[in-house]
């Protein structure tokens, strides 16, 4: 399995609280995604990184933000978490864009 | 227009039979094309990439038609351990990958 981690596992907020999720990939790959995961919509991408401090946004971007430091982290954060929110996130790694993404266990996260 | 579409099912056969499901896709020019496999609650894992000649792996084929711009993924002789959502994976016009919303499969005994 591709070394890929995400913590915390689980997490419940409430609104308008900051969140943090990180995503730890020990497989050097250059590209890194955030994904969130609803009944109904698939997995949706939020945002994305091609390497360190280069992000791009995704199709569900707002409300949400990002950084890379490290080639092997990458930080999603909630500036202030809402209701609509809540929802599993994973976190993916690829070589190359348009390569197969390997994903993390995921995060879920209840905002109430 | 969504990018990648598939019948979400669900698809209820007798173990041993065989499953076979499309999923169409929006940009003719896309070049990479890949089937996941995602079990409730766990994340998506990467079953097999997807060749313009059509592959195998095992018990599983995977076909590629350009033409009608859709792939399909056929499992023969069911296990009960088949049962999961399948996901399409196609990448768009920003060379991105696109997910499917998944067409789920549930093997009975």
């Amino acid at each position: 399995d591709a070394g890929i981690t995400q913590s915390p596992r689980h997490k419940v907020t409430e609104t308008g609280t900051p969140v943090t999720l990180r995503c730890h990939q020990t497989e050097n790959h250059r590209y890194m995604y955030w994904y969130r995961q609803d009944p109904g919509h698939g997995l949706r991408l939020i945002h994305y990184s091609y390497g360190v401090k280069d992000t791009d946004k995704g199709e569900v971007s707002d409300g949400y933000s990002v950084s890379r430091s490290k080639t092997e982290d990458f930080l999603l954060t909630l500036e202030s978490a809402t209701s609509s929110q809540t929802s599993v996130y994973f976190c993916a790694i690829s070589e190359e864009i348009y390569n197969e993404q390997f994903f993390g266990p995921g995060t879920r996260l209840t905002v109430l | 227009r969504k990018e990648v579409e598939q019948d979400p099912g669900p698809f209820n056969v007798p173990e041993g039979a065989t499953v076979a499901f499309n999923c169409t896709y929006s940009n003719s020019a896309s070049q990479s094309f890949f089937w996941y496999r995602q079990d409730c609650r766990k994340e998506p894992k990467l079953l097999m990439s997807v060749y313009s000649s059509g592959n195998e792996d095992g018990r599983f084929t995977a076909q590629l038609n350009r033409a009608s711009q859709y792939i399909s993924l056929l499992i023969r002789d069911s296990k009960l351990s088949d049962s999961a959502t399948y996901l399409c994976v196609v990448n768009g016009n920003d060379y991105k990958l696109s997910f499917g919303a998944g067409t789920t499969v549930t093997v009975r005994a």
